[in-house]
C-alpha cells in the first residue's frame, strides 16, 4: 500500500530565501505529482513527475523526483509572497485509478 | 481546451436534508472522474471514482452516495445529511488514455450543514 508523508506540514519564512518542502513514499510510486492550493481555493496542477531523475521547473519552483530514495523534493528559491498557499504532492502507482495524497504544506512567505 | 465545472460554488443546508452535487467536464472524452471533500485546514478525502458511465468506485462508507449518468457527468448525492458532512467539495478529471493520472480539478462546492 502506497502512503505519503510531506514534511514540514507548515513552513513560515521571510521572502527572498530558498526552502524545500519533502515528500517521502513508501513504496514504488511511478508517477509523483505537485499541487498548489491557495485559501479557499481549489488545486491546480503544478508538476508531474515520471522517471528518477526528473526535474521540472516553473519560475522560483523546481521539483525533482528520486525513485532509489523514494523522495520528491519541491524547492522554492528566493520567495515571495505570491508563492503563499498549501502545497500537496501526491503519488500514484501504475495499476491504480488514485491519487495517494500527502497531508499538504501550508507555506506563508512575509514581506 | 478541457474545463470542469462545479455547482453550486456554494450550499448552506439542514440536517436532515437532500444533497446534489453537479460535475461537469467539457472538452474531453471518457475521462476518469472523482469526487473528494476537504474538510477545513484539512487534506484531500477521495469519495469516489468513476472510469465509465455507471461505474463508481467508493472509498469510504457514508451516507453518500455517487452517479454518472453520462460520460461527462458526476453527481454526488445524499438523502439525508449529516453535520459532519459539511466541507469542500471538489470534482476532478482525468485523462484515462496517458500513462499518468494528472488530475485537474473543478473549482469546488463549499458546503456547510446546519
Amino acid at each position: 500500500e502506497l502512503k505519503v508523508e510531506q514534511n514540514p506540514l507548515f513552513l513560515s519564512m521571510q521572502e527572498g530565501k530558498n526552502y524545500t518542502i519533502y515528500c517521502n513514499y513508501s513504496t514504488t510510486s511511478d508517477r509523483l505529482y505537485w499541487y498548489r492550493q491557495d485559501p479557499g481555493k481549489s488545486l491546480e496542477s503544478l508538476f508531474v513527475l515520471l522517471s528518477n531523475g526528473a526535474v521540472k521547473q516553473e519560475g522560483r519552483l523546481m521539483a525533482s523526483l528520486d525513485t532509489k530514495a523514494r523522495l520528491s523534493t519541491l524547492h522554492i528559491t528566493a520567495a515571495v509572497h505570491d508563492l503563499s498557499a498549501t502545497y500537496f504532492c501526491a503519488g500514484s502507482m501504475d495499476s491504480n485509478y488514485q491519487l495517494i495524497w500527502g497531508a499538504g504544506t501550508k507555506l506563508i512567505i512575509k514581506p | 481546451s478541457q474545463t470542469i465545472h462545479q455547482w453550486p460554488a456554494t450550499l448552506v443546508q439542514p440536517v436532515g436534508s437532500p444533497l446534489s452535487l453537479e460535475c461537469t467536464v467539457e472538452g474531453t472524452s471518457n475521462p476518469n472522474l472523482y469526487w473528494y471533500r476537504q474538510a477545513a485546514g484539512r487534506g484531500l478525502q477521495l469519495l469516489f471514482y468513476s472510469v465509465g458511465i455507471g461505474q463508481i468506485s467508493s472509498e469510504v462508507p457514508q451516507n453518500l452516495s455517487a452517479s454518472r449518468p453520462q460520460d461527462r457527468q458526476f453527481i454526488l448525492s445524499s438523502k439525508k445529511l449529516l453535520l459532519s458532512d459539511s466541507g469542500f467539495y471538489l470534482c476532478a478529471w482525468s485523462d484515462g488514455t496517458v500513462a499518468y493520472n494528472e488530475q485537474f480539478f473543478g473549482p469546488g462546492t463549499r458546503l456547510t450543514v446546519l
